[in-house]
């Protein structure tokens, strides 16, 4: 069983939805990161958290450590958020990162 | 603004080469990692680094080698490259209070 899970592993919307996606993770963490990936791009860092809540444009990203548990909310959703979202994990002790398999997004107009 | 530099974006080489990625990170972070992403396997550690001269093996070490003399750089060495190691190259750079940043990648094609 992969130690970062994530769902759905496709999500379609339309345009203006409210989108969540989710990461469930095994492992006593340091931090967790949010990755968004482009199609034919390069990756880039949406989003560190160690506690609580964190809100950058329209994006939101949640944690909850007692229950290892992370969502990335997308509000008022555009064909431009149509990527890929990692979620990624720092273990305790560890200098490695564990990653999630992505969530794939597309947004209709 | 952190910036992590692969030295290249294409590369395309013959079976049995010895093959060099460059990456260089610009905010003193102590930790690299070189990936690899391949369609429908996602990201794959194949080493990562946690201070100079410092190595471990990640997921898929097999075929690969590392260099990290200065703290800024981290060489990815393909010994020998063969057909199974064409795919995207990613180095990404760390600290313990920073964001994971990613390079743009170096997609690699052996023939």
């Amino acid at each position: 069983k992969n130690e970062v899970e994530q769902s759905p592993q496709n999500l379609t919307a339309q345009e203006g939805e409210f989108i969540t996606i989710n990461c469930s993770y095994s492992v006593g963490i340091s931090a967790l990161h949010w990755l968004q990936q482009h199609p034919g791009g390069g990756i880039v860092s949406l989003f560190m958290l160690s506690s609580g809540k964190k809100k950058h444009g329209r994006l939101i990203a949640t944690i909850n450590i007692q229950e290892k548990h992370s969502s990335l909310h997308i509000t008022a959703s555009h064909p431009r958020d149509s990527a890929v979202y990692i979620c990624a994990v720092r273990p305790y002790n560890n200098n490695d990162m564990r990653f999630g398999a992505g969530t794939r997004l597309t947004v209709k107009p | 603004d952190v910036k992590v530099t692969q030295s290249s974006r294409y590369l395309v080489k013959r079976t049995g080469e010895k093959v060099f990625l460059e990456c260089v990170q610009d905010m003193d972070h102590e930790n690299m990692f070189w990936y690899r992403q391949d369609p429908g396997l996602g990201l794959r550690l194949i080493y990562f680094s946690y201070d100079v001269k410092m190595k471990e093996k990640g997921d898929i070490p097999e075929g690969y080698s590392v260099s990290r003399e200065k703290k800024e750089r981290f060489s990815l060495i393909l010994e020998s490259a063969s057909t199974n190691q064409t795919s995207m190259y990613l180095c990404a750079s760390l600290s313990q209070y920073s964001p994971l940043h990613f390079g743009n990648g170096t997609r690699l094609t052996v023939t």
